[in-house]
């Protein structure tokens, strides 16, 4: 059955220092694999996706997310972070089925 | 190009009552999404419609929940009697295919409903 683990459910960073959001997935073949964003009292915002082409992908706002078959993860990575990164992240693996990660709250610390 | 609109943006109604919530997705998206966001959880889908067909409906509490998608454009979900445990945002979404799996979602604002 297809699944989805978002392995931190809280992360802390410095500003101006790298983000690693990490992302595991299970599913029955290749899923397309999505990275969305939502800011407090706004709506969810696509930041990237993987559809079996490069497997390095890059997003907005300085986003990146390697997919890596092998170990079946899909993190998500940013190498300076800025205060307005602070959201919540939810990783979405989707192949017959839409299932959203629990999410990850990003914090950066001044 | 117009964004997911949904309304009303907030709603607080007592326990047993119904409430309907209103979406028009993106113009010429064929495929509606509804999506149900309980406080420090991430949306769970309950129901996908691609054109008027439903594709997907095997979360939506039947007993309670219903949607409809008449003429493929606009969706109303609608829930009777509401319980307390329905509080939470109520989340539309629309992408322009369903088959492909590649399409991503837009997400409207979201209504959030607070039963008493």
């Amino acid at each position: 059955a297809q699944s989805v683990t978002q392995l931190d459910s809280h992360v802390s960073v410095s500003e101006g220092t790298p983000v690693l959001l990490r992302c595991n997935y299970s599913s029955s073949y290749s899923p397309s694999l999505f990275w969305y964003v939502q800011h407090p009292n706004k709506g969810l915002q696509l930041l990237l996706k993987y559809t079996s082409a490069a497997t390095l992908v890059k997003g907005i706002n300085g986003f990146e997310a390697e997919f890596k078959k092998s170990e079946t993860s899909f993190h998500l990575t940013k190498p300076s972070a800025h205060m307005s990164d602070a959201a919540e992240y939810f990783c979405v693996p989707r192949d017959d089925k839409i299932i959203f990660g629990k999410g990850t709250r990003l914090h950066i610390l001044p | 190009e117009a964004g997911v609109a949904q309304s009303p943006r907030y709603k607080i109604i007592e326990k047993r009552q119904s409430v309907a919530f209103w979406c028009n997705p993106i113009s010429g998206h064929a495929t509606l999404y509804w999506y149900q966001q309980i406080l420090g959880q991430g949306p769970k889908l309950l129901i996908q419609f691609q054109n008027n067909g439903v594709v997907d409906d095997s979360q939506l509490p039947k007993d309670r929940f219903s949607a409809e998608r008449l003429k493929g454009v606009d969706s109303t979900l609608k829930i009777q009697p509401a319980k307390l445990e329905d509080s939470a945002v109520y989340l539309c979404a629309s992408s322009p295919i369903s088959r492909q799996s590649s399409y991503e979602q837009y997400f409207g604002p979201g209504t959030r409903l607070t039963v008493t």
